[in-house]
């Protein structure tokens, strides 16, 4: 059955530094998004994307922030400057189109660690 | 905006008891969908069951079974004679029709099944 894969499972880094983290879609899918949970809390919405452009972004998304999907398979989200506060889990998401009923289906998840 | 609510944090039961965790939901659209997500101690989102808001049956797989009650707004979950394997958090989430199809997420239950 296909999955949505993300790589790596844990990512540790230092305050300041640029991390990428990398996700795999389920192949013919259209829809992207991107959640965080930080320890303990619950899983909040960062972005969206289609058609190649960010559809919607929270808050929590600031310039800090970017998603690409650079050869159409891969689907990244990259932090430019980490911060203590940017340590959680981070979930990739993919769903196949409107007529699939709003199903998304993550990723195993990659915990980020900000020393 | 959409917004969901699950009010009770931590339940604990002793296995083969009942637990039934509450969900509440707000939202302004019409058409709209309903999800229940399970996450065991290693951290990914084990998707459990989507509900659309023009389907109101109430569902029984195995040990679980879903009440959705649109006039209360409520998507309850129960697990019946419940097992250690159960001991997870569960969240309840929202997407809405229009829009990104972005999941709302509420805070999440911690059940804790004793032996």
């Amino acid at each position: 059955e296909p999955e949505v894969t993300q790589t790596p499972s844990h990512q540790v880094t230092q305050m300041g530094q640029e991390v990428i983290l990398r996700c795999v879609p389920i192949s013919n899918h259209l829809y992207f998004y991107w959640y965080r949970q930080i320890l303990g809390q619950k899983v909040e919405f960062l972005v969206s994307f289609y058609n190649n452009e960010i559809s919607e972004k929270s808050e929590i998304f600031d310039d800090q922030f970017s998603v690409e999907r650079p050869d159409g398979s891969n689907f990244t989200l990259k932090i430019r400057s980490t911060k203590l506060e940017d340590s959680a889990m981070y979930f990739c998401a993919s769903m196949g189109g409107r007529a699939s009923y709003n199903e998304q289906f993550f990723g195993p998840g990659t915990r980020l660690t900000v020393l | 905006a959409q917004k969901v609510t699950q009010a009770q944090t931590e339940i604990s039961v002793v296995e083969k008891e009942d637990v039934t965790l509450d969900c509440v939901y707000e939202t302004r659209d019409t058409t709209y969908y309903l999800f229940w997500y399970k996450q065991p101690p290693s951290g990914e989102l084990v998707f459990l069951i989507r509900r659309n808001s023009f389907d109101e049956q109430n569902e029984i797989s195995g040990r679980y079974s879903w009440n959705f009650q649109k006039s209360t707004s409520s998507f309850n979950f129960t697990i019946t004679a419940s097992q250690v394997v159960d001991s997870a958090v569960y969240f309840c989430a929202l997407s809405e029709a229009q829009g990104n199809n972005r999941l709302a997420f509420g805070k999440g239950n911690q059940v804790v099944v004793i032996p």
